[in-house]
């Protein structure tokens, strides 16, 4: 069985820049999640999908993040305009329903200069 | 609130000793999960396993067992016969299905590196 794919593995772009990650999660995974996370941290939800539906982004930076998970299948998160501070490893992660283990992709590292 | 303290940030042992991480956590949830991953340098975090919180017995996998403990809110991990690919950042995690809702909450991990 296929595990989760994230794309690109790795992104340098300049401050003030788009970028977006994009997510395939397992097949018949209805719940996916985006991470943040940080040099030397433990990860941090960005946002929960239940199928199509953002059940919880309350700690998703509204004003330059987005996300959408079109067919309740692949998922994109965006970040308009890049910072410095946004240099990270972002992680996606699915499971079959909620509260059920978690797996997950192997991240996108982003350098923001 | 949703905590979860890995007090080790780095831990080296010798080939084939054995190592002990461990993970207190703090929850006001009487239903949670607890999980362990491992974050090798390639990235990815890996599922080692997850409990319940009213099955307190201990487990073993091969060369890995945990511990858990409700009465100090601990759940350890220990490898036992460490070998080099072992050496990784190994992250314990937290899920309460009431006030946690169903979401993880890790720790800052513990980079364990095992010396040849």
């Amino acid at each position: 069985e296929a595990g989760v794919v994230q794309s690109p593995r790795y992104k340098i772009i300049e401050k003030k820049q788009p970028v977006a990650f994009w997510c395939n999660p397992i097949s018949g995974h209805n719940t996916l999640y985006w991470y943040l996370q940080n040099l030397g941290q433990g990860p941090e939800l960005l946002i929960r999908y239940e199928n199509e539906e953002a059940v919880d982004d309350s700690q998703l930076p509204k004003d330059r993040f987005s996300a959408e998970r079109l067919k309740g299948v692949d998922s994109t998160l965006k970040i308009q305009p890049a910072e410095l501070g946004d240099s990270a490893v972002y992680l996606c992660a699915s499971s079959p329903r909620l509260a059920d283990t978690q797996y997950f992709g192997p991240g996108t590292r982003l350098t923001v200069l | 609130a949703q905590k979860v303290t890995q007090a080790q940030t780095e831990i080296s042992v010798v080939e084939k000793e054995d190592v002990t991480l461990d993970c207190v956590y703090e929850t006001r949830d009487t239903t949670y999960y607890l999980f362990w991953y491992k974050q090798p340098p390639s990235g990815e975090l890996v599922f080692l396993i997850r409990r319940n919180s009213f099955d307190e017995q201990n487990e073993i996998s091969g060369r890995y067992s945990w511990n858990f403990q409700k009465s100090t809110s601990s759940f350890n991990f220990t490898i036992t016969a460490s070998q080099v690919v072992d050496s990784a950042v190994y992250f314990c995690a937290l899920s309460g299905l009431q006030t946690g809702a169903n979401n993880l909450f890790f720790g800052t991990g513990t980079r364990l590196t095992v010396i040849p």
